[in-house]
């Protein structure tokens, strides 16, 4: 069974929108990270935010948030008010408490229109 | 500036023909690690370093080799590449592991890889 699972493989939205690209993920570990990644077209990860398990509040970096539900094992990123610069790849990861080997969803291409 | 650069960006070789790409950073970060990316695999990781002299496997080590003899250095051997080690490859490197509280991984560039 995949550790990441990102449902959604392409997502479009109009600029200045707010999207929500989904994440769940599956681990027994009660302490554990959860990150998401861009990937524009150039190829090169930029990391873009990071939620603990232990955290109690949501992560926010700017323009993006973190809608972490620890119930429903899910991890959604929120992007509000959408940018042409934010088309690109997104990738969901974990590293579970005891590994030093994180585990990559595959990804979601997002494409902001004007 | 803070980066992690890698070397060659590009590189066309052909089986069989030993290669090395290599990773730097100047964050005097303490856990290094390489990933490859294929297309609808998402990113998956090769090798990881914990320290100078401390390397593990990761998911995918096989037909790779690493060494870490300095603390900024961190490069990838392919001893005998194959056409299925044909992918896009990252370094990656954090001030922590995974585990610990700083683990924000900076990646490389990417280095795209054929083997022919």
């Amino acid at each position: 069974a995949q550790k990441i699972t990102q449902t959604q493989p392409g997502m479009f939205v109009q600029e200045k929108e707010a999207v929500t690209l989904d994440c769940t993920y599956d681990t027994s570990d009660q302490s554990y990270g959860l990150f998401w990644y861009k990937q524009p077209s150039s190829g090169e990860m930029i990391f873009l935010i990071y939620q603990g398990s232990y955290d109690e509040q949501n992560a926010t970096e700017g323009r993006y948030s973190l809608n972490f539900q620890k119930a429903r094992k899910s991890a959604n990123l929120v992007i509000s008010a959408s940018q042409l610069g934010d088309s690109a790849m997104y990738f969901c990861a974990m590293r579970e408490g005891g590994s030093y080997i994180p585990t990559f969803g595959r990804g979601t291409s997002l494409i902001v229109h004007p | 500036e803070a980066q992690v650069t890698q070397n060659p960006r590009y590189l066309i070789t052909v089986t069989g023909k030993k290669l090395t790409v290599t990773c730097s950073q100047n964050m005097n970060h303490e856990y290094m690690s390489w990933y490859r990316q294929d297309p609808g695999l998402g990113l998956r990781q090769i090798y990881y370093s914990m320290n100078v002299e401390v390397t593990d496997k990761g998911d995918v080590p096989e037909g790779y080799k690493v060494s870490r003899k300095e603390k900024r250095n961190f490069p990838l051997i392919l001893e005998s590449p194959s056409p299925n080690q044909t992918s896009l490859y990252f370094c990656a490197s954090s001030l922590e592991g995974p585990r610990g509280t700083q683990e924000t991984q900076y990646f490389g560039p990417g280095t795209r890889l054929l083997v022919l």
